[in-house]
């Protein structure tokens, strides 16, 4: 069966530090990984997407990935109360379109 | 860019009803749309991917007699929930991508079927 893990959280870092989010998966065959933010009630916002093996930043976010690991990380910087959300990575095999769905990290930026 | 509509944002309605949800792409052409449904505290759980023109794939579990999936453009697909009762009441929530594109979401659709 085909996985993406996250640890459920919830993840507390106060306000300016950098939070770390953490996936892993289980099919090698994906190819590209998406990070999408979920306020409570709402749905979910694409946040970044990676296919290449190391970083990609956009703003206060960076992407990681490394496929030998089967790891991909979002790192916020500066983190903001406005950050507290449920983070889902997801991942999609270069064949499929559809997304395989992580359960989710809720991330809490306190004051 | 990459904005999808989804209509209604709440549907409140009697036991029996069936309910018809919107999904557009506003400002690219969704060659793929998705349907979602996310039960509270729950991950979202695909229940079907559409590709416009085709018939819909659903996932294992899913009843495609009871929620119709029309893609009928590169820009609108709709779900009807037929003869909806309370245990369909749920957060419905479409997705559409470009082609070779990440999926984009809709805000979602909250059901309460009573």
């Amino acid at each position: 069966q085909k996985e993406v893990e996250q640890n459920s959280g919830p993840l507390s870092v106060p306000e300016g530090a950098i939070a770390s989010l953490n996936c892993t998966y289980s099919d090698r065959g994906s190819q590209s990984f998406f990070w999408y933010r979920q306020y409570s009630g709402k749905s979910p916002e694409l946040i970044m997407f990676i296919y290449s093996n190391g970083d990609k930043e956009d703003g206060r976010f960076t992407a990681q990935l490394n496929k030998a690991s089967q790891y991909v990380s979002l790192l916020i910087r500066d983190s903001q109360p406005s950050d507290s959300a449920t983070y889902l990575c997801a991942g999609q095999s270069g064949t499929a379109s559809k997304l395989t769905f992580g359960t989710g990290t809720r991330l809490q930026v306190t004051l | 860019g990459a904005v999808v509509s989804q209509h209604p944002s709440r549907v409140i309605c009697k036991s029996g009803t069936s309910v018809k949800i919107e999904c557009r792409s506003l400002d690219f052409q969704a060659t793929t749309m998705f349907w979602y449904r996310q039960f509270p505290k729950q991950s979202l759980m695909l229940m079907a991917t559409s590709n416009e023109g085709s018939k819909a794939t659903y996932e294992q579990g899913v009843e495609k007699d009871k929620f119709l999936i029309n893609h009928a453009s590169l820009t609108l697909s709709t779900l009807t929930v037929t003869s909806a009762h309370p245990e369909d009441s749920s957060f419905y929530i479409c997705s559409a991508r470009a082609t070779d594109g990440p999926q984009h979401f809709g805000d979602g659709t909250r059901l309460s079927i009573l």
